[in-house]
């Protein structure tokens, strides 16, 4: 199984530029998550989905920050416009039911 | 009410030790409680989850223990190797609830590095 795939893995940016994060979750997964994880605050849940319908973006920082699934295979993060206190690792998780949640690599993102 | 707190920030082990993280929620929903593993560059992985019907949990060298009147729950790593050196993650959710209630709320992180 190939499991979560996220690109890309670095991304470099400057401020005010628009990122976009994509996540293709494992065949099957009915649930996606997206996080974000920095020294300062852990693991913080940003958005979740269910059947490819938003459930819960009450983690969603502020209007910059969107996310879309299209569909089954595949989510997106977008922020827009970026900021530096955005550069974090950004992964992506799924899962069937109430099952293990299995993370992605993680995207890091710089904004300089 | 949705916190798990988790300590201590790092740790250092010999190897051979006993490494020991702990973790304390006050949802007393939560009826999930896995710790993951994250080396660095990786996302975090399952390594054992428990529910609170038993009071521990043993698989190879990784035990979990939970109290639940005490609301805590720890992390025994038995016979510490230096490939276990990663960061650990405890979670709880309430996964009798579902949807958003059965998401995974995260501890900060514990940095165990093993030494030779």
């Amino acid at each position: 199984d190939a499991g979560v795939i996220q690109s890309p893995r670095h991304e470099v940016t400057e401020m005010g530029q628009e990122v976009t994060l994509r996540c293709k979750p494992i065949s099957g997964h009915n649930s996606l998550f997206w996080y974000r994880q920095t020294m300062m605050r852990g693991l913080e849940l940003l958005i979740y989905f269910n059947n490819n319908v938003p459930i819960d973006d009450s983690g969603m920082p502020e209007d910059r920050f969107s996310a879309k699934m299209p569909n089954a295979s595949f989510s997106t993060l977008k922020i827009q416009p970026s900021e530096p206190r955005d550069s974090a690792v950004y992964f992506c998780a799924s899962r069937t039911g109430v099952n293990e949640q299995f993370f992605g690599p993680g995207t890091r993102l710089t904004v300089l | 009410q949705q916190q798990v707190k988790q300590s201590p920030q790092s740790l250092i082990v010999q190897k051979g030790g006993i490494s020991i993280i702990n973790c304390a929620y006050e949802n007393t929903a939560f009826d999930y409680f896995p710790w993951y593993q994250q080396f660095p560059g990786k996302g975090p992985a399952l390594l054992i989850a428990i529910r609170p019907d038993v009071s521990e949990k043993k698989e190879g060298r990784f035990t979990i223990s939970f109290n639940k009147s005490a609301k805590q729950f720890s992390l025994h790593i038995m016979d510490s190797q230096p490939g276990d050196s990663a960061t650990y993650f405890c979670a709880a959710s309430s996964e009798y609830y579902g949807g958003s209630q059965g998401n995974l709320i995260f501890g900060k992180g514990t940095k165990l590095s093993v030494k030779p």
